[in-house]
Order: structure tokens, then C-alpha cells, then sequence
């Protein structure tokens, strides 16, 4: 069964810092993709950055980027110079094998709440 | 990008009555749709998988019954939680994969409050 742990469920950055968000896996199966959402008090979900088990970089989206220690299990979220707008609920998230029905079937973990201070 | 569309947003009903949440996909076609289940401040629990033409999947631990989906179109599934009870009571989000696009595309969720 696939397991995603994140320890942290709150944490504090000030505006123009960057801030690492921790996120551990478990998982035996050797094809995996991990995501990460950004869910604002609205409610809706946002996608942020996506890694593939077999992506040999780290993945990058502009202020995202994903450090991806696959001994390890990690695929901890970096938020650079952080803004007043990244306050938010953040989602670690791991999907199923691909299965060639272009679906992919996501589990979460319990989230982290960002709070950027001004 | 892709936009997927879930309504309504917030819905107060009387216990015993019966709620429909749609979530469609605007520009594309939905090759899948997932129903996640929110609690306060918990984390999204898969509630069930549906393809379009056939019967949903769903997780252990979720009344079929209850939940009844219908994926009757490539951009069009929903939910209905049939007569509905307080503990019903959640955030109801749908989601929905794109064929060969590797992230899936969020409704913006249906606050249900069963009174």
C-alpha cells in the first residue's frame, strides 16, 4: 500500500524567504509519479509541480521546485522568495502506476498550512 | 489549462433529503473522474473512481448506495448523496484526468452542510 507522511502541519516563512516543505513516501512499486497542490481557503485544488520515479532532475515550475532523494523517499517542496499569496493548505501526493488509460488515481497526505508572515 | 467545473459550491439541505453535485470538464474530454471527500482540515480521501459509460469503482468503506455516481458523458459525473445524514456533512471535491496529461485538474469543491 502507498503511504505519503508529512510531519509538518503548520509552518511559518517570512515574505521573501524560502521555505522547505517535508514530505516522505512509501511505496513498493518502482513506477510512481509524486505531486504537489497548493489548496487556498477557497477550497479548490491547485496543481504546483509533478516528479517522475525514473526523472533523473529535480523538477522545477518557476518558484517551485521539488527535491527528490529517492533512497531516501523524499520529495520535499521548496517555495522561493516566498509571497504573501503561497498562505495556503499544501498537499504531497503520490499516484498509482501509470496504467496506459491516461488516469492516475492519487493518494494524499495530511497537508501543511503555510502561513507567509508580511 | 484545462478547467473543471463543480457545482453547486455550498448546499445546506434537510436531513433525509437527497443532493446532486455535478463536475464537469469544460475544454476537454474526462477519460476519468475521482470524488474525494475533504474534513475539516484533513486530508482528500478517495471516495471513488468512475470511467464514463460504466459503473463507478469505489473505496472500501464507501457506501455505494449512499453515493451514487454517474459518469454519463466524457464531461459530465455526479455525485448524489442519497438522503442525506449530518455526518454526510463534508467537502465533496471531483477531479478529473486528461488523456496523456500527467496531472489531474480539480473542481473547485461543494461545501455540503446537512442540517
Amino acid at each position: 500500500a502507498q503511504k505519503i507522511t508529512q510531519t509538518q502541519p503548520g509552518m511559518f516563512v517570512q515574505e521573501k524567504e524560502a521555505v522547505t516543505l517535508d514530505c516522505t513516501y512509501d511505496t513498493s512499486d518502482q513506477s510512481y509519479g509524486l505531486f504537489w497542490y497548493k489548496q487556498p481557503s477557497s477550497g479548490e485544488m491547485i496543481f504546483l509541480i509533478y516528479q517522475g520515479s525514473y526523472d533523473e532532475q529535480n523538477a522545477t515550475e518557476g518558484r517551485y521546485s521539488l527535491n527528490f532523494q529517492k533512497a531516501r523517499k523524499s520529495a520535499n517542496l521548496v517555495i522561493s522568495a516566498s509571497q504573501l499569496g503561497d498562505s495556503a493548505m499544501y498537499f504531497c501526493a503520490m499516484s498509482l502506476p501509470y496504467s496506459g488509460a491516461g488516469s492516475y488515481q492519487l493518494t494524499f497526505g495530511k497537508g501543511t498550512k503555510l502561513s507567509v508572515i508580511p | 489549462g484545462a478547467v473543471v467545473s463543480q457545482h453547486p459550491s455550498r448546499v445546506i439541505c434537510k436531513s433525509g433529503t437527497s443532493v446532486k453535485i455535478e463536475c464537469r470538464s469544460l475544454d476537454f474530454q474526462a477519460t476519468t473522474m475521482f470524488w474525494y471527500r475533504q474534513f475539516p482540515k484533513q486530508s482528500l480521501m478517495l471516495m471513488a473512481t468512475s470511467n464514463e459509460g460504466s459503473k463507478a469503482t469505489y473505496e472500501q468503506g464507501v457506501e455505494k448506495d449512499k453515493f451514487l455516481i454517474n459518469h454519463a458523458s466524457l464531461t459530465l459525473s455526479t455525485l448524489t448523496v442519497t438522503s442525506a445524514h449530518p455526518e454526510d456533512s463534508s467537502f465533496y471535491i471531483c477531479s478529473a484526468s486528461r488523456d496523456r496529461d500527467i496531472k489531474l485538474f480539480f473542481g473547485s469543491g461543494t461545501q455540503l452542510s446537512v442540517l
